[in-house]
């Protein structure tokens, strides 16, 4: 069964350009979270999706960040423009629902802001 | 406010050593779980314990949960080199019969030298 798949892996972009990742999680799994996990630190949840509905964004910068996932299945997370403290490894996890207490992580995307 | 405290921060032993990593908080927790993160990739999850003075055997890994489920410890005997990686412990707390919100601590990264 394939895991949560996550792209790009790597971005480096310059400060103010906007950069987006893309999410895919594993089949069947009508929940899906964005983590933005910075250097020395666990993961902090940005937002929680049940199927297409964002029930849990309040994390989520919304000046610059945003978020969708219309068909409830994959999801892209935004940054518009992008700062230099927006460095961090962006993980994408998925459960089966929300009363799960497994979630299963991507490997990530590494965002570097010059 | 950091929830959760995990030491310690960075631990370098040789290979067949035992040590003990811990995970400290004065929130009582429903569950708390246990990752392990290794470079360029997401956290896996090893254990979940939810009964205050579980413990629970992962080969030659030991997770407990502390009796007032404030706390945990995770005891790894004969190190090897391939135990290397960052371990997160996190927490959740029910919340309206949804457990999906989990409270990272900042992690212990082990290495283990050959």
């Amino acid at each position: 069964e394939a895991g949560v798949v996550q792209s790009p892996r790597y971005k480096i972009i310059e400060k103010k350009q906007p950069v987006a990742f893309w999410c895919n999680p594993i089949s069947g799994h009508n929940t899906l979270y964005w983590y933005r996990q910075n250097l020395g630190q666990g993961p902090e949840l940005l937002i929680r999706y049940e199927n297409e509905e964002a029930v849990d964004d309040s994390q989520l910068p919304k000046d610059r960040f945003s978020a969708e996932r219309l068909k409830g299945v994959d999801s892209t997370l935004k940054i518009q423009p992008a700062e230099l403290g927006d460095s961090a490894v962006y993980l994408c996890a998925s459960s089966l629902d929300s009363s799960q207490e497994t979630q299963y992580f991507g490997p990530g995307t590494r965002l570097l802001v010059l | 406010t950091q929830l959760l405290e995990q030491s310690p921060q960075f631990l370098s032993i040789q290979e067949g050593e035992n040590l003990t990593v811990y995970c400290n908080s004065s929130s009582v927790f429903s569950s708390l779980q246990w990752y392990r993160q290794e470079p360029g990739e997401g956290p896996v999850l090893l254990v979940t314990v939810v009964t205050g003075g579980e413990v629970k055997k992962l080969k030659r890994l030991t997770f407990q949960f502390g009796d007032a489920r404030k706390d945990s410890s995770l005891h790894i005997t004969a190190a090897q080199p391939g135990d290397t990686g960052l371990y997160l412990c996190a927490g959740t707390k029910n919340s309206g019969g949804s457990n999906y919100k989990l409270t990272f601590g900042k992690g212990t990264l082990l290495t283990v030298n050959p």
